[in-house]
């Protein structure tokens, strides 16, 4: 069975440019999180999605923002980049977002470097 | 609000030595607690989980058990090895919103 999977490995921006992430949950899984892991600031969320909606955001501003396609897949897009962006992008799916306290399946991330 | 707080590293030991690792955290309710490991340049994998109170996680030779008079769940090993070398996370979940609140991390080296 085919874990989480992200795409691209790694990305390379310059300030102001946009990024798009993507991540294919494990077949079945309807919830997919996303996390920020930056240098130092350990893991912070981002988004999570189910069943094609947004559910709930973390403290992030507007220009991080995503979606969910009907197939579960997602997308998470930063636009205006910053170079505090340049962060390990974690996405995670766990069969569905709403009572289940199982654990959280991880990809192995995207790499964003804003340069 | 849930928060997990652990122990930062770098924590350095030789090999063959005895790994503790503390975590303790904070939650209304009964949250499920795991420990997760990141290799260098790899995502995040599951080392271990405890859904209720004294649960035992276990793998790998890890363990760690949920205390809730404490609220601790302490990720120990009797004897760890070079390949052990990573960062480790401590995280809760509650259900839904948040997904896992995590730990800031722990870097362990392992020195041969």
């Amino acid at each position: 069975e085919a874990g989480v999977t992200q795409s691209p490995t790694h990305l390379i921006k310059t300030r102001g440019q946009q990024a798009t992430l993507r991540c294919s949950p494990i077949s079945g899984h309807t919830s997919v999180y996303w996390y920020q892991q930056a240098l130092g600031l350990g893991l912070q969320f981002l988004l999570w999605y189910d069943e094609g909606e947004e559910r709930n955001r973390g403290n992030f501003p507007p220009r991080f923002s995503g979606r969910q396609f009907p197939n579960y897949s997602s997308e998470l897009n930063v636009n205006a980049l910053e170079l505090e962006d340049s962060a390990l992008y974690l996405c995670a799916s766990s069969l569905n977002g709403g009572l289940d306290t199982g654990e959280l399946f991880f990809g192995e991330g995207s790499r964003l470097t804003v340069l | 609000g849930n928060s997990v707080t652990q122990m930062e590293g770098p924590v350095t030991l030789s090999e063959e030595a005895f790994l503790t690792i503390n975590c303790t955290y904070t939650a209304t309710g009964y949250p499920s607690l795991f420990w997760y490991v990141q290799y260098p340049g790899e995502g995040l994998q599951l080392l271990l989980k405890a859904t209720k109170a004294d649960d035992k996680g276990s793998n790998k030779g890890f363990e760690a058990t949920y205390r809730k008079e404490t609220t601790s769940f302490h990720l120990e090993k009797g004897s760890v090895q070079v390949s052990d070398s990573a960062v480790y996370f401590c995280a809760l979940r509650r259900g839904g919103a948040d997904g896992l609140t995590f730990g800031k991390g722990t870097h362990l080296i392992i020195q041969p």
